[in-house]
């Protein structure tokens, strides 16, 4: 069965500096997608970014980059340059090739410092 | 990014009532919707996966007659928690994919239900 951890239940970090969010995934199979989401204090769900299982590159969206190890099974989210607004929850998610069904972790709530 | 919209985003009723939550795919056509509960402080829970057209797929240990889920049209999908009680309070949370390039779930507002 497919699962995702995410071991850090909150993290503090100080504006304008660097955070990595750590995600840990478990499957057998051999195409997948991991994403990762942000959940602000409203509760809407935003994408922020998207990294393929045969995707040789980290992706990366402006200030959020995923930093993919395979052979390890993680993806964690890097937040470069942290801003007042990133202060939310943050969500994992790996999605089944096969039924389009998404696994999420238990999320990271982050605080960011002025 | 394409847009789902959820409908109400809060609402309360009293307990025995049934309470209808609408998800709709305002740009695009969704063959298939997610439907997720969150409780305070804790992830999302796949509640039924919504196929266009057909019955929805439960995850096991919910309801299906509890929860029903119809998906009439390419572009909305129901939620209805029928006869609800103060346990069925709960964050729920609809999505929709294009299936489409790196097929991300685009989640609607969510819709926080209180049952007294």
């Amino acid at each position: 069965a497919q699962k995702i951890t995410q071991t850090q239940p909150g993290m503090f970090v100080q504006e304008k500096e660097a955070v990595t969010l750590d995600c840990t995934y478990d499957t057998s199979d051999q195409s997948y997608g991991l994403f990762w989401y942000k959940q602000p204090s409203s509760g809407e769900m935003i994408f922020l970014i998207y990294q393929g299982s045969y995707d040789e590159q980290n992706a990366t969206e402006g200030r959020y980059s995923l930093n993919f190890q395979k052979a390890r099974k993680s993806a964690n989210l890097v937040i470069s340059a942290s801003q007042l607004g990133d202060s939310a929850m943050y969500f994992c998610a790996m999605r089944d090739s096969g039924t389009y069904k998404y696994i999420f972790g238990t999320g990271t709530r982050l605080k960011v410092l002025a | 990014g394409a847009v789902v919209s959820q409908h109400p985003s809060w609402v309360i009723c009293k307990s025995g009532t049934s309470v209808k939550i609408e998800c709709r795919s305002l740009d695009f056509q969704a063959t298939t919707m997610f439907w997720y509960r969150q409780f305070p402080k804790q992830s999302l829970m796949l509640m039924a996966t919504s196929n266009e057209g057909s019955k929805a797929t439960y995850e096991q240990g919910v309801e299906k007659d509890k929860f029903l889920i119809n998906h009439a049209s390419l572009t909305l999908s129901t939620l209805t928690v029928t006869s609800a009680h103060p346990e069925d309070s709960s964050f729920y949370i609809c999505s929709a994919t294009t299936l489409q390039g790196p097929g991300e779930l685009f989640f609607g507002e969510g819709s926080r239900l209180t049952v007294l």
